[in-house]
């Protein structure tokens, strides 16, 4: 009954090489979010869809690229990766605006990404 | 530009010494303040959030807050520490008229020695 899941957990690969993360969220929220938490425990948002549709898009590499098959899902594509992508990435979900319940974001346990 | 200070980086205190952490915003508009807490090797989890009414906020394990509007603060308290409240802890804002764009603070890291 996970409520935001990724996968990876770990995710270990050369410079140059390309990967993805999964996220999905079975809480029904209409928004998802991409963070990436560096090594000082820094946490910046990078994407953000709401119904399938981008609204926020960092400034990030465009090496980096969401995508959103529905609103259950939004996938990180990394192109040519580099050693400063090395981080934590977390994928995170909201609720639709209303009530009280507007912004809460409930995160999944992350992707440890290590760039060699 | 839009910015969250958490004034202290690292945090050590024993156990059942008092807690505050300090969290101040630069932000227009109404704003939407939370807390999330990353226990060792976990994902964020909300401790607690405020979006209007009482300013003094009650959240999960007798965490609380204070948002102070003319101080553009919202700083996170608990009477008591326990060594299970070793974690990093992160304040974060939105505002209503920042679309869904959360804003976090750099973290406060407190460690509680039993």
């Amino acid at each position: 009954d996970t409520a935001v899941s990724q996968t990876p957990k770990y995710l270990v690969t050369q410079m140059g090489n390309d990967k993805s993360i999964k996220c999905e969220q079975n809480l029904g929220h209409d928004t998802m979010y991409w963070y990436k938490q560096d090594s000082k425990k820094f946490l910046k948002i990078m994407f953000s869809y709401n119904n399938k549709e981008l609204i926020i898009n960092e400034t990030v590499p465009n090496r980096f690229s969401p995508k959103s098959p529905d609103k259950a899902h939004l996938n990180l594509h990394i192109n040519s990766l580099e050693l400063g992508d090395s981080a934590v990435y977390f994928c995170a979900s909201s609720p639709s605006t209303s009530g009280t319940r507007v912004y809460e974001q409930y995160f999944g346990p992350g992707t440890r990404l290590t760039v060699t | 530009a839009q910015s969250v200070s958490q004034h202290n980086h690292h945090v050590i205190l024993s156990e059942a010494a008092s807690l505050e952490l300090g969290c101040n915003y630069s932000y227009g508009g109404t704003v939407n303040l939370f807390w999330y807490v990353q226990y060792p090797g976990q994902h964020l989890q909300l401790l607690l959030k405020y979006f209007s009414g009482d300013p003094l906020v009650k959240g999960i394990k007798g965490f609380e807050a204070e948002f102070i509007k003319s101080k553009f603060s919202f700083n996170l308290r608990k009477p008591s520490v326990q060594w299970s409240d070793t974690a990093e802890y992160f304040c974060a804002v939105t505002s209503n008229t920042g679309g869904f764009k959360t804003i976090f603070g750099a973290g406060t890291r407190l460690f509680v020695k039993a």
